[in-house]
């Protein structure tokens, strides 16, 4: 199976920076990855797809890059709403693997 | 509105069985791939299964292989999670998930907790 290894496991931001999300994928997935976003309490929301697609609905300061095998997520301008857990997941087969998730935090 | 609906969930003792099931409106479910997701309590998300649209394909995680089956009934706009042999590390949130078109899981339950303890 296609192991997603993600970093950092926390990352501490203030409102208005900008901040990147990195997974890298075991083997080549071409641009089969999306992101998600999970608060506290809820299901994880959709942000991002074929590594650079935003979902619609999604805020445009959200973008996603690959090169490689490793994607990343950048949030420009960080929101008070985008203090929040992140999870890559890998979309290249049936078994869609997760990465280990980053949580954003507020410094 | 597109929805999916998850119920069953509760505690068992190890080594019992639950069921869980997912229901689906405000799409044509049979046209689409579903998926199940489990979280542990302060831990990260694990794919769990998946099922396709209408041959009944399934794939699952090594972890839950020949204790768990994926199963679906589009007459019912249902998706199923049968679950034996239970573990105390089987304690999680499980979320039913819908694969989109771009093959990323963009519709999603509000999960159903299982709890494993005697």
């Amino acid at each position: 199976d296609i192991q997603m290894t993600q970093s950092p496991s926390t990352l501490s931001a203030s409102v208005g920076d900008r901040v990147n999300i990195t997974c890298r994928a075991s083997q080549t997935i071409s641009t089969w990855l999306a992101w998600f976003q999970q608060k506290p309490g809820q299901a994880p929301n959709l942000l991002i797809y074929k590594a650079s697609t935003l979902e619609t609905g999604v805020p445009s300061r959200f973008s996603g890059s690959v090169s490689g095998t490793e994607f990343t997520l950048t949030i420009n301008s960080l929101q008070p709403d985008d203090f929040a857990t992140y999870y890559c997941q890998q979309t290249y087969g049936y078994v869609k693997t997760f990465g280990q998730g980053t949580k954003v935090e507020i410094k | 509105e597109v929805q999916l609906v998850e119920s069953g969930g509760g505690l068992v003792q190890p080594g019992g069985s639950l069921r869980l099931s997912c229901a689906a409106s405000g799409f044509t479910f049979s046209s689409f791939e579903m998926h199940w997701v489990r979280q542990a309590p302060g831990k990260g998300l694990q794919w769990l299964s998946y099922i396709s649209a209408r041959t009944g394909v399934t794939y699952y995680v090594d972890s839950v292989k020949g204790r768990f089956t994926i199963s679906r009934d589009n007459a019912k706009n249902s998706l199923y999670l049968q679950m034996n042999s239970l573990r105390a590390d089987d304690t999680a949130i499980y979320y039913c998930a819908r694969e989109g078109p771009d093959d990323a899981l963009d519709i999603w339950g509000q999960g159903t907790m299982v709890t494993v303890s005697s």
